[in-house]
């Protein structure tokens, strides 16, 4: 069973804050590596995508992937209480042609305080 | 541009009633998605279409679940009979190409099975 693991919440910070969520996964074929933002009663809206190693940024946004150590994180830099809601690692598994899959974990709950 | 539109957005049937859930992806995206979310875990991939094929549909229950995308456009998947332990959200999702690209998901619809 391939599986995807993020660090256990909740996770709180104050606003202002460096929050880091963190992402482990099993299968060493994975291509590409994608955090959700998911607020409570929403679906879960796409906010990085990352497929090499090393660090994508995008705002307040860092995604770092080391595919070596299968990991993969999100750092959020001063961090706003809008930031508040649940971060879903997702990792795609893909062994070629059109076999690959879309793992997600089970989320990590973020809260900002003001 | 459009994003995934989802119908109904909720629902509350009796069980062994059957439902029946649409979507429409974004304009130009192939393949679809169908996911099922519980409370507290993250997605999960019920089937996936490349146009009109079904070419992962390894984790829907064949039994009472099935699923249409006719005109390689939207899709409905029902339920028929629902049972209890059905009530979560579904979620449609669609990407632009094979190989897994990035996912956008629609609103979803909380089913409420009693």
């Amino acid at each position: 069973q391939k599986e995807v693991e993020q660090n256990s919440g909740p996770l709180s910070v104050p606003e202002g804050a460096i929050a880091s969520l963190n992402c482990t996964y099993s299968d060493r074929g994975s291509q590409s590596f994608f955090w959700y933002r998911q607020y409570s009663g929403k679906s879960p809206e796409l906010i990085m995508s990352i497929y090499s190693n090393g660090d994508k940024e995008d705002g307040r946004f860092t995604a770092q992937l080391n595919k070596a150590s299968q990991y993969v994180s999100l750092l959020i830099r001063d961090s706003q209480p809008s930031d508040s809601a649940t971060y879903l690692c997702a990792v795609n598994e893909w062994s070629g042609g059109s076999n690959y899959k879309l793992t997600f974990g089970k989320g990590t709950l973020l809260t900002v305080n003001p | 541009e459009a994003g995934v539109v989802q119908s109904p957005r909720y629902k509350i049937i009796e069980k062994k009633q059957p439902v029946a859930f649409w979507c429409n992806p974004i304009s130009g995206h192939n393949t679809l998605y169908w996911y099922l979310q519980n409370l507290g875990q993250g997605p999960e991939l019920l089937i996936r279409y490349e146009n009109e094929e079904a070419v992962d549909d390894s984790q829907l229950p064949k039994d009472r679940f099935s699923a249409e995308r006719l005109k390689g456009v939207d899709s409905t998947l029902k339920i028929q009979p629902a049972e209890l332990g059905d009530s979560a959200v579904y979620l449609c999702a669609s990407s632009t190409r094979q190989g897994g690209g990035e996912q956008f998901f629609g609103p979803g619809t909380r089913l409420t099975v009693l």
